[in-house]
């Protein structure tokens, strides 16, 4: 089973300053298949990163992934007032078939 | 614009049964992937089922035997049976469009199962 694990679980920043989440999964994801979501209080969630670092459409360019095997990274260049959530990675193609990271809260100091 | 409207939530007792909706419209249920997904009040998100354009059906072992995903393509609807329904599995539920089978690009609002007596 890939289990993913994002930290710090609560990231605490100001606006205007740079985010880095990171996400370990515990093998190596083929192909880069890991995505992110933002996700709001009462909202569904939003794809912002597929294939590890491919911007799905619509997100602003201030969003960037990186990463590749076990260790990814989604990169937030400065935080925009709207920007504060909660984020997941998800992979593709281990066992199960897809799963989910913990989450990071992004909260304002 | 792709739409995903989710109805058929609510209130049951253990072991009881309910069926789930997804109103898709802007695409074609039937030659996509579709999922469902769901969360636990205050906690993360957990994959449940998903049904491939070819019509193989995958469910996470949580709910396997229990739960079942299907479409009817004469409606452009997607489902999720769900019996034998336990405290845990209380949740919104997502029903969830993914174009490539590998990430879920569009979501619906979701729907609120509560399992309790």
């Amino acid at each position: 089973e890939i289990v993913l694990t994002q930290s710090p679980g609560t990231l605490s920043l100001s606006p205007g300053e740079r985010a880095t989440l990171s996400c370990r999964a515990s093998q190596t994801i083929n192909n880069n298949y890991l995505a992110w979501y933002q996700q709001k209080p009462g909202q569904a969630p939003r794809l912002l990163i597929h294939d590890a670092s491919s911007r799905a459409a619509g997100i602003p360019d201030r969003f960037s992934g990186s990463g590749s095997g076990r260790d990814f990274i989604l990169t937030i260049s400065r935080l925009e007032p709207e920007d504060f959530a909660v984020y997941y990675c998800q992979q593709y193609g281990g066992s199960p078939m897809y799963t989910f990271g913990q989450g990071t809260k992004l909260e304002i100091k | 614009e792709v739409q995903l409207v989710e109805s058929g939530g609510g209130l049951v007792q253990p072991g009881g049964s309910l069926r789930l909706s997804c109103a898709a419209s802007g695409f074609t249920v039937s030659t996509n992937y579709m999922s469902w997904v769901r969360q636990a009040p205050g906690k993360g998100l957990q994959w449940v089922s998903t049904i491939f354009s070819g019509g193989g059906t995958y469910h996470a072992d949580s709910v396997k035997g229990r739960f079942t995903i299907y479409r009817d393509n004469s409606k452009n609807m997607l489902y999720l049976q769900m019996n034998s329904l336990r405290a845990e599995d209380t949740a919104v539920y997502y029903c969830a469009l993914m174009v490539r089978g590998i990430m879920f690009d569009y979501w619906g609002q979701g729907t609120l199962v509560t399992v309790s007596s």
